[in-house]
């Protein structure tokens, strides 16, 4: 069975700084990757996903992500956080053939001035 | 997403009460979806339909029961609420039509809370 893993439940950064959120999953078939947002009293938006070709996603709001399928991982990262990033993030995983998402537990950015 | 609504957002009851949550999506997707999201846990999947006809159990199913009246509508009902199913709800649906076919889209959310 697929899972996510998602190493920080919680990340604290200051304004202007850059950010790593860590996302691992287990799998040992091909998979689709995401990572999804959720603002305070908000439902989920997808900001970005792999699917096939390049390593290196961009997604929405100046996020990036990089597939290395040999540590199986997909962490997200942005240079330079805005006091609007402040959300929770979820990276969530699909394997090849699968229909079903896999949601890791979440880490709650909180930028501060 | 405007395109998937939930209905009620917000809502209490009492131990025992029967519920039911309402979703409707516009997309005109196949695929439709229930997860709750409890801190700490993520979002969980209760059920999904792949089509009008075709229902499946999540991971944590028991206590939940759904309806798939149209390819619009997914409904969630908790026959007999209790305590620990307070918790947010989402509805998602996705296209398997599309390339992206694996890529869901979220309503809302519905906050319950039983008391």
């Amino acid at each position: 069975a697929q899972s996510v893993t998602q190493l920080d439940s919680q990340v604290p950064v200051f304004e202007e700084a850059p950010v790593e959120l860590r996302c691992n999953y287990s799998s040992s078939v091909s998979v689709y990757l995401f990572w999804y947002v959720q603002y305070p009293n908000q439902g989920l938006q997808l900001l970005l996903k792999y699917l096939s070709g390049s390593t290196l996603v961009k997604g929405i709001n100046g996020f990036e992500a990089e597939f290395n399928k040999s540590q199986t991982s997909f962490h997200l990262r942005k240079p330079s956080v805005h006091i609007s990033d402040t959300a929770e993030y979820f990276c969530a995983v699909v394997t090849g053939g699968g229909n079903k998402l896999t949601f890791g537990t979440g880490t709650q950015l909180k930028v501060e001035l | 997403d405007a395109d998937v609504t939930q209905t009620p957002r917000n809502r209490i009851t009492k131990t025992g009460k029967r519920i039911m949550l309402e979703c409707s999506q516009t997309k005109g997707h196949d695929r439709m979806y229930w997860y709750r999201q409890d801190p700490g846990l993520g979002l969980r999947l209760i059920y999904y339909s792949f089509d009008v006809k075709d229902i499946n159990k999540g991971e944590i199913s028991d206590g939940y029961s759904v309806s798939r009246q149209a390819q619009a509508k997914f409904s969630l009902s908790l026959e007999s609420a209790i305590p620990n199913q307070t918790a947010l709800y989402f509805c998602a649906t996705s296209d398997s039509y599309s390339s992206s076919y694996n890529e869901q889209f979220f309503g809302p959310g519905t906050r319950l809370t039983v008391l």
